[in-house]
C-alpha cells in the first residue's frame, strides 16, 4: 500500500530533551516536507526537500532540523524543544509535479512541557 | 501576500443539502493544480479532488465537485447531499509550477452537518 509513515503518532516530552519524528513513503516521491498545524493558523511548513540531500527551509524552521540522507526518509528533530512546539505534525510527500497531491502522514501529536 | 484565501473559518449546513466551501487563489503562473483536501476530528488529511488549470471542465469526484472560475481565481468545494461524516475541517491548496511546485493552504474551513 502506497503511504506516509510517521512515527510516533502521539509523543510528550520534557523541554529540552531531543527528539525524533520519523518519515518514510514508499511511493518514491521526490519531494517531502514537514508541516505543523496550530488552532486558528492552518498548516504551516517547517521545511521542505526537492530530493536527496537538498533540503530548504519553509515559514516556520526556527528550532527545527531536517535530513535527506535517502530519498524514502525525512526525520524531523527537535535539538531542543519547547513549549511553543506544541502542535500536530505532519509529514507528507508527492511528486515533483504541479499535478500532484500530497500524500500526508497520520500526525504526530507532540506536547513539551 | 496570501497565495490561498478560505474567508470562512465556520459553515453549517443541514444534513442532505448542498454546500459551498469558498477558495480563492492567486498566481501568476499559467500552470497550476487545486487541491481540496478534508481533516476530520481524528485527524489525518484526506485529499478530495484535483483541479488543474488547464482542465476544460470542472473535476468531480462521487459527491465533490470542484466549481473553477479561472478568471475569477476561484476553487470552490461543492458538496452534494451532506452527511455527518462530512463535518470535518477543509483546506484548499494550490501547487504551481513558478515556485518550483511549492504548495500553498488555505487557513480551513470547519463544515458542521446538522441532523
Amino acid at each position: 500500500e502506497a503511504q506516509v509513515t510517521q512515527n510516533p503518532r502521539y509523543l510528550i516530552t520534557v523541554t529540552g530533551k531531543k527528539l525524533t519524528v520519523t518519515c518514510s513513503q514508499n511511493m518514491n516521491h521526490e519531494y517531502m516536507s514537514w508541516y505543523r498545524q496550530d488552532p486558528g493558523l492552518g498548516l504551516r511548513q517547517i521545511y521542505y526537500s526537492m530530493n536527496v540531500e537538498v533540503t530548504d527551509k519553509g515559514d516556520v524552521p526556527e528550532g527545527y532540523k531536517v535530513s535527506r540522507k535517502e530519498k524514502r526518509n525525512f526525520p524531523l528533530i527537535l535539538e531542543s524543544p519547547s513549549p511553543n512546539q506544541t502542535s500536530l505534525y505532519f509529514c507528507a510527500s508527492s511528486r515533483d509535479r504541479e499535478d500532484y497531491g500530497y500524500t500526508f502522514g497520520s500526525g504526530t501529536r507532540l506536547t513539551v512541557v | 501576500a496570501q497565495k490561498i484565501t478560505q474567508t470562512q473559518p465556520g459553515m453549517f449546513v443541514q444534513e442532505k443539502e448542498a454546500v459551498t466551501l469558498d477558495c480563492t487563489y492567486d498566481t501568476s503562473d499559467p500552470s497550476y493544480g487545486l487541491f481540496w483536501y478534508k481533516q476530520p476530528s481524528s485527524g489525518e488529511m484526506i485529499f478530495l479532488i484535483y483541479q488543474g488549470s488547464y482542465d476544460q471542465q470542472n473535476a468531480t469526484e462521487g459527491r465533490y465537485s470542484l466549481n473553477f472560475q479561472k478568471a475569477r481565481k476561484s476553487a470552490n468545494l461543492v458538496i452534494s447531499a451532506s452527511q455527518l461524516g462530512d463535518s470535518a475541517m477543509y483546506f484548499c491548496a494550490m501547487r504551481d509550477h513558478n515556485t518550483g511546485n511549492q504548495f500553498y493552504f488555505g487557513t480551513g474551513t470547519s463544515l458542521t452537518v446538522i441532523p
